[in-house]
């Protein structure tokens, strides 16, 4: 079963507006942590925002905000203000506590396309 | 320092050939991975080290061998592999527990 879910494979958005990027989780765990990352066209995966399972506060790092909704297993990705460099895919990833901590999952991602 | 590096930037092998990739991370994190991405896809776990063991295999073939010499050293072997394999293979680092990866820029392996 798949343990992330981001129904947006593509998105537009207007340089300067604000977008949302959904994910939504799946997963019978108490503690984990869901994380985005950004991969341009280079191929890197960029860390953006983490937001842990027990963290009351939704994440924000400069322009990105983590939008965490726990009883409906969603973190969706705001991204304030887009840039023409925003352009990229967009992956939606968790961390669950096993044996070892090292579970981790992306979701299939969304690429963003930011417009003029 | 975020960096994890990882060289070749580029490598294009045939069948017959033994190549390794490189990984390198110098901030003191316990837990190393491979992963491999085809285009437009997620990346895919293939093995996960801690404390310099294997702890994870997700049923890779033996063509692809992963060793961790030290604790900031991840190298993947590669033999007789095969066109499908063509990918990007990304190396990560982290910290044990519910925190981010960092990733290295990549290695764009081509088998010819």
């Amino acid at each position: 079963a798949q343990k992330i879910t981001q129904t947006q494979p593509g998105m537009f958005v207007q340089e300067k507006e604000a977008v949302t990027l959904d994910c939504t989780y799946d997963t019978s765990d108490q503690s984990y942590g869901l994380f985005w990352y950004k991969q341009p066209s280079s191929g890197e995966m960029i860390f953006l925002i983490y937001q842990g399972s027990y963290d009351e506060q939704n994440a924000t790092e400069g322009r990105y905000s983590l939008n965490f909704q726990k009883a409906r297993k969603s973190a969706n990705l705001v991204i304030s203000a887009s840039q023409l460099g925003d352009s990229a895919m967009y992956f939606c990833a968790m961390r669950e506590v096993d044996n070892y901590g090292q579970n981790f999952v992306f979701g299939p991602g969304t690429r963003l396309s930011v417009l003029p | 320092d975020t960096e994890v590096t990882q060289t070749p930037k580029h490598l294009v092998m045939g069948m017959t050939n033994k190549k390794s990739l490189k990984c390198e991370q110098h901030m003191g994190h316990r837990a190393m991975y491979w992963y491999k991405q085809k285009a437009k896809k997620p990346p895919e776990l293939m093995f996960v080290y801690s404390y310099e063991k294997l702890s994870i295999n997700e049923s890779v073939p033996s063509r692809f061998s992963p060793e961790c010499p030290n604790s900031s050293l991840l190298n993947l072997h590669l033999h007789a592999l095969q066109p499908e394999d063509s990918a990007l293979y990304l190396c990560a680092s982290s910290q044990e527990g519910l925190y981010e990866q960092y990733f290295g820029p990549g290695t764009r392996l081509t088998v010819t």
